[in-house]
């Protein structure tokens, strides 16, 4: 596969449920980059990683937990969630992280729903 | 605080021309990017504008002036296949990149 996987593509989870996202990318970048795409709204950055360390943790609730194994993989931990969490959740790759010209390629996205 | 307002909607016909505006109030400049975005699919990157002007790409144009905190995309000869969210975003000071809302673009045959 080339490109930016996400799994799973769609998720339902009660409020008390634990589950993860799961992010691939096979462009051999260096940053990977959390986001939250709600209706309408501009895409909130959650979490950034560049060369596996955490850079960006922009006042994310604790319930959402990120790790990265290694440059390729990116996991977002979901635990207790509230129904306000639901959105599509994008996963994206970039060459480096500092640069004005640092295209991004993005996943297909998670769409998750929280009862 | 930092703002990107570009409008929510848009309607064009097939084979005609539309333009999408972005206005942008950031901390600083360091680039501005199109993507575009189809329904349930991801963001694709379309262009970069660094400089004031204009950056042409087959059909889509994207025009930048710095001094007016202001760009355009522009799509000619439209395809129904254009019917997407278009984004834009501007890279901060601190390289950070601050996100318009995306303008969804209809189009009719």
């Amino acid at each position: 596969e080339t490109g930016v996987t996400q799994t799973p593509r769609h998720l339902v989870m009660g409020m008390t449920n634990k589950k993860s996202l799961k992010c691939e990318q096979h462009l051999g970048h260096n940053a990977m980059y959390w986001y939250k795409q709600s209706a309408k709204k501009p895409l909130e950055l959650m979490f950034v990683y560049n060369f596996k360390e955490q850079t960006e943790n922009n006042s994310v609730p604790s319930r959402f937990s990120p790790e990265c194994p290694n440059s390729s993989h990116l996991f977002l931990h979901l635990h207790t969630l509230q129904p306000e969490d639901s959105a599509l959740y994008l996963c994206a790759s970039s060459q480096g992280q500092l640069s004005g010209a640092n295209v991004l390629t993005f996943g297909a996205g998670s769409r998750l729903t929280v009862l | 605080g930092q703002n990107i307002d570009q409008p929510t909607e848009m309607t064009a016909t097939e084979g005609a021309i539309v333009q999408i505006n972005c206005t942008y109030q950031t901390s600083g400049f360091n680039g501005l990017f199109w993507y575009q975005q189809h329904a349930g699919e991801a963001p694709t990157f379309l262009s970069y504008n660094v400089l004031d002007g204009l950056e042409e790409k087959g059909r889509f144009s994207s025009f930048l002036s710095r001094s007016k905190g202001y760009s355009y995309l522009l799509l000619k000869e439209l395809q129904m296949k254009d019917s997407a969210s278009y984004l834009c975003a501007v890279t901060d000071s601190n390289y950070q990149l601050i996100w318009g809302a995306g303008t969804k673009l209809i189009i009719k045959p």
